[in-house]
């Protein structure tokens, strides 16, 4: 599968821990971007990266969330600290133009 | 006021039916737009993008009114598997590359 993926699909965690989630996106891509959905609303965006440089992050992306790209492939978004509302579908997506989307990880902070 | 406006329907259609589905956007200088198409607890799938020109993919078309920020998709013949929630989509809006959806409006095709 030549997609977009990401690790975990689902994540149970408790209010106060820590969570990671992975992103790999299409190989050829360069740009890479995080999206959040909570029910009934469209995804809204986080953050860019391009190669490994973040260039962009919405006001959404408090000090509590961190995004790597460290090595321009794969990306990683931590959240510490976890509160109740960041339950939410986490998508990540590749592209330019067009932006492919990965199956996301959805959180639920107990 | 939303970047990205739609009708949250739902709109229920019988089987063969025609539907059309409204988008307003706020910021003129919004650069691509595009309709996505999300199936429940799935991720966002690209629909086609959506020209000026108005564009047409098998029973699907698109048009774009620039003057007045104006997106629509109709279907045509609709299918009980076009059952989704379409996503209004906008590129470029307040500069860069990220996406601006609207909230996404719900489709239910029945027999």
């Amino acid at each position: 599968d030549t997609g977009v993926s990401q690790d975990p699909r689902h994540k149970i965690t408790k209010r106060g821990q820590n969570v990671t989630f992975r992103c790999d996106p299409i190989s050829e891509h360069n740009r890479l971007y995080w999206y959040r959905q909570t029910l009934g609303q469209g995804p809204e965006f986080l953050t860019y990266f391009q190669n490994e440089a973040q260039l962009e992050k919405s006001r959404l992306l408090s000090d509590r969330f961190s995004a790597e790209r460290p090595k321009g492939s794969f990306s990683t978004l931590e959240i510490q600290r976890t509160e109740q509302g960041d339950s939410a579908m986490y998508l990540c997506a590749s592209g330019t133009d067009t932006q492919y989307f990965g199956p996301g990880t959805r959180l639920t902070v107990l | 006021r939303k970047e990205v406006e739609q009708d949250p329907g739902p709109f229920n259609v019988p089987e063969g039916a025609t539907v059309a589905f409204n988008c307003t956007y706020s910021n003129s200088a919004s650069q691509s737009f595009f309709w996505y198409r999300q199936d429940c607890r799935k991720e966002p799938k690209l629909l086609m993008s959506v020209y000026s020109s108005g564009n047409e993919d098998g029973r699907f078309t698109a048009q774009l009114n620039r003057a007045s920020q104006y997106i629509s998709l109709l279907i045509r013949d609709s299918k009980l598997s076009d059952s989704a929630t379409y996503l209004c989509v906008v590129r470029g809006a307040g500069g860069g590359n990220k996406l601006t959806f609207g909230t996404g409006t719900q489709l239910k095709v029945e027999l």
